[in-house]
């Protein structure tokens, strides 16, 4: 069971969004930044989304994130064939004193 | 570029030990502080361990508390996590990664893989 809530699925058609919850509580998103993750298959995962909302070099702005309380959003529009992945949000667990990973959700870009 | 190059995973018995290696290149190592993160087979991510740029700030995950030491020779650009006491649930693909000013993992290496079966 993991610290971080995820849905374990999403799915949407190519050029659709799609968005991803992650769910957690004070101890940990609700006073830290999130951050997402991509992780194709058979790879490392790649950092997406760090500081809740900030896209590091080279990531398109077709991927968002979010944060309001104790949830985070990952939101991905003009979805492509090639976004198919398994995403992963994570943060600082003060009362863990550890870091602390969602599940994971699978997207599928059907 | 920044490249984490992971090392020394293998086959072992529950009880054994493991040595794992993560050796970076492409940037100042000492200045950083850097993770250990798990992937059973099949599973998601989970973190491991964490030390900071002068090694005085260590965290363990409560699974690893105990058996596993995280540490580093900012000399050597290295970083090093010694497994002992290893179990079949430690089984995973080991990550390093290199950590951003809030906790985030901007850079990962390739993954190396610890095998725990008897």
């Amino acid at each position: 069971q993991s610290v971080l809530t995820q849905p374990p699925s999403v799915s949407a058609a190519p050029g659709q969004k799609v968005t991803i919850s992650c769910s957690g509580s004070s101890s940990n998103i609700g006073n830290n930044y999130v951050s997402w993750y991509q992780q194709l298959p058979g790879t490392a995962p790649k950092l997406l989304i760090y500081d809740n909302n900030k896209r590091p070099s080279g990531i398109p702005d077709r991927f968002s994130g979010s944060k309001s309380g104790t949830s985070a959003t990952l939101g991905i529009t003009g979805l492509q064939t090639g976004d198919e992945a398994d995403y992963y949000c994570g943060t600082w667990d003060r009362s863990l004193s550890g870091g602390v990973f969602g599940g994971g959700t699978r997207l599928t870009v059907l | 570029e920044e490249q984490l190059v992971e090392s020394g995973g293998g086959l072992v018995k529950p009880g054994g030990s493991l040595r794992l290696s993560c050796v970076a290149s492409g940037f100042t190592f000492s200045s950083y502080s850097m993770n250990w993160v798990r992937q059973a087979p099949g599973k998601g991510l989970e973190w491991v361990s964490s030390i900071n740029d002068k090694s005085n700030y260590i965290y363990y995950a409560d699974s690893v508390k105990g058996r596993f030491t995280i540490s580093r020779d900012n000399a050597k650009n290295s970083l090093y996590l010694q497994m002992n006491s290893l179990r079949v649930e430690d089984t995973a693909i080991y990550y390093c990664a290199r950590m951003g000013p809030h906790d985030y993992s901007n850079y990962w290496g390739q993954g190396t893989l610890v095998t725990v079966s008897s």
